[in-house]
């Protein structure tokens, strides 16, 4: 299952929203009503890290102003106002074929 | 405290080999499948191999594929990744990542600082 992202840079004014957008080359919907889908985000220098799992479930001690949306083959990340340190790289993962694919990431950076 | 700590990265001449190893320790690694994720050099993630409890159901990436094998030692609480025919192309900084649970390999919630691998 392929994944692309986009856009692939995303300039934004703090404060403001974000949003990015990922789209599978097959429904990631399962017959058991959940997408499988992930985001990650990973900080310069650092590790990444789980945000959302299941499309729109956000994993623990993530901020709510991050929030996942979408079924089928289009996804969303928004981040609602966009602070400092969320500059980095998000990448949408499919977990619903048995070998895991990443979408190409998209740079968040602040204008 | 909950982490994996990896090791074994190094540089290897072509066609040569590396073992990677990975600890886990706060919780149970028999409780969670384990994956290997790739980042080449300024580039994106790549999912390399995964397999769960036990060593069940390995799988691997068509790049790694029939190169490459990820085993457990669960009493070790450790995973280890043998890398074998190893090519330029796979120079990357390799991260074991922990799955949810047992039962679902998704949302992989704790990852490794990454060990790094140059193949030169």
């Amino acid at each position: 299952i392929a994944m692309t992202q986009s856009p692939r840079s995303l300039p934004v004014t703090p404060g403001e929203p974000a949003s990015i957008s990922c789209r599978s080359s097959y429904s990631l919907l399962h017959s058991d009503g959940y997408n499988y889908l992930d985001w990650y985000f990973q900080k310069p220098g650092q590790s990444p890290q789980l945000l959302i799992y299941l499309g729109s479930n956000r994993a623990s001690g993530v901020p709510d102003r991050f929030s996942g949306s979408g079924s089928g083959t289009y996804f969303t990340l928004k981040i609602s106002r966009v602070e400092p340190e969320d500059v980095g790289v998000y990448y949408c993962m499919q977990t619903l074929e048995t070998f895991y694919t990443f979408g190409q990431g998209t740079e968040l950076e602040i204008k | 405290e909950v982490q994996l700590v990896e090791s074994g990265g190094g540089l290897v001449q072509p066609g040569g080999s590396l073992r990677l190893s990975c600890v886990g320790s706060g919780f149970t690694l028999s409780d969670h499948w384990i994956h290997w994720v790739r980042q080449p050099p300024g580039k994106g993630l790549v999912w390399v191999s995964r397999n769960n409890g036990f060593g069940m159901n390995p799988a691997y990436a068509q790049p790694a594929r029939g190169r490459f094998t990820i085993s457990r030692d669960d009493a070790k609480n450790t995973v280890y990744l043998q890398m074998d025919s190893l090519r330029v192309d796979d120079t990357a900084v390799y991260y074991c990542v922990r799955g949810r649970d047992f039962e679902n390999a998704y949302a992989m919630d704790v990852w490794g600082q990454g060990t790094t691998v140059t193949v030169s």
